[in-house]
Order: structure tokens, then sequence, then C-alpha cells
């Protein structure tokens, strides 16, 4: 199996910060990849999926590039309502372990 | 309106067996791929199996290769996933997903 591996498990931000996360396959997966923004009880919410398409409904802020191995999704400035976790996902596969997005 | 509703979820002893649906409505169904995804309380998801529109290829997770297997009924627009042999790791909140629709997912609780 292709393994995600993510970092940083965790990062500290303030509103307005720019905050990148980074996702590692463990083989080529061309863009098949995909984000998800996970709140407490809810199910994941898909954010970006072929590694850029941001999904409709989804503020500009998110952003996702890579391709192959390596992929970042980068929040812009963020809002108080982007304080979750994120996990990437190769597309029909496994899960990178997550970054939790916290208040700093 | 676009929706999956998973179904089925309860408790069961280590060994024991259980089968969770999930009902599509308001897509295309019969030409998505679809796949479970399954949650431990406190831990992140993690991916279970994947079928393809026509049900001719499956994949699964290592883990429950052997003891789960994942099935479509394309004419009543649903999936389903049996699960054999289960293990108290295989507690979980399990969802099924295409994309970016989740169901509202169901609980296995597995005990000894």
């Amino acid at each position: 199996d292709i393994q995600m591996t993510q970092s940083p498990s965790s990062v500290s931000a303030s509103v307005g910060d720019r905050v990148t996360i980074t996702c590692r396959a463990s083989q080529g997966i061309n863009t098949w990849l995909v984000w998800y923004q996970q709140k407490p009880g809810q199910a994941p919410k898909l954010l970006i999926y072929n590694a850029s398409s941001l999904r409709s409904g989804v503020p500009s802020r998110f952003s996702g590039s890579g391709s192959g191995t390596d992929f970042t999704l980068t929040i812009s400035s963020l809002q108080p309502e982007d304080f979750a976790i994120y996990y990437c996902q190769q597309a029909n596969g496994l899960f990178g372990g997550g970054t939790k997005v916290d208040i700093k | 309106e676009v929706q999956l509703v998973d179904s089925g979820g309860g408790s069961v002893q280590s060994g024991g067996s259980l089968t969770v649906s999930c009902a599509a409505s308001g897509f295309a169904f019969g030409t998505s791929w679809m796949s479970w995804v399954r949650q431990a309380p406190g831990k992140g998801p993690e991916w279970v199996a994947t079928i393809k529109p026509d049900g001719s290829e499956k994949y699964y997770v290592d883990s429950v290769k052997g003891r789960f297997a994942i099935s479509r009924d394309n004419a009543k627009n649903s999936m389903f996933l049996q699960m054999n042999s289960l293990r108290i790791e295989d507690t979980a909140v399990y969802y099924c997903a295409t994309g970016g629709i989740w169901g509202q997912g169901t609980m296995v609780t597995v005990s000894s």
C-alpha cells in the first residue's frame, strides 16, 4: 500500500496567519490527492480534489498544490472557523495522519 | 438532495459478523466509485475499502483483507460491507463515501 505522511502533526497559529501543511506519498500518485477538514463530531469535509481543484463553496483562502509524491495545503489567511484537523488522502486510498490547527 | 445514509451498525462480540449498508440518492450512484471509511474514537479516518462502479474491482486496506467484503447493488442504489471475524480494533464509526459526499456514519462496537 502507498503510505501517506503528513507534517506537521500540529500547528499553533493566529487569525490572519498563513498556514502550510505538507503531505508526502511513499510512491508517485500523480495528482490523485484530496484534502479534508474535520471538526469535532462531524464527518470530514472535502476541500480540495485532484491535488489543486477547489471544491465548489470552499473559500478561496484554501489552495492545494503538488503532484507525484509531494503536496501542500495552504490557508492564506487563517479564519476562526478554520481551526480544525486537516487530512490528506490518496484518492480512494489511505489517509495521512492529520494536522491539527489550533489557536496560538 | 444528494445523500448517503449509513445503517446496520451495532454491538457484536469478537469473532462475530455484521453487515453495514449505505443507501444513495440524488446522484449517479451507478457510475460512482464508492468507498467505506472508518474512524475509531479519538483517531483519524481510515480508508477501509473501495469498489468500482460496475463492481468488477474491489480494494481493501491490508488489515481487513480476507475478513471484509464490499459489494453494491446498482439497481437499488445501495452498497454493503460484510464484516466477518470482527476484532476489537474494528470498533469505529463506519462511513460510506464518494468524493465529497459522506454518509452520517454507523457505529460498530466489537467487544470481548
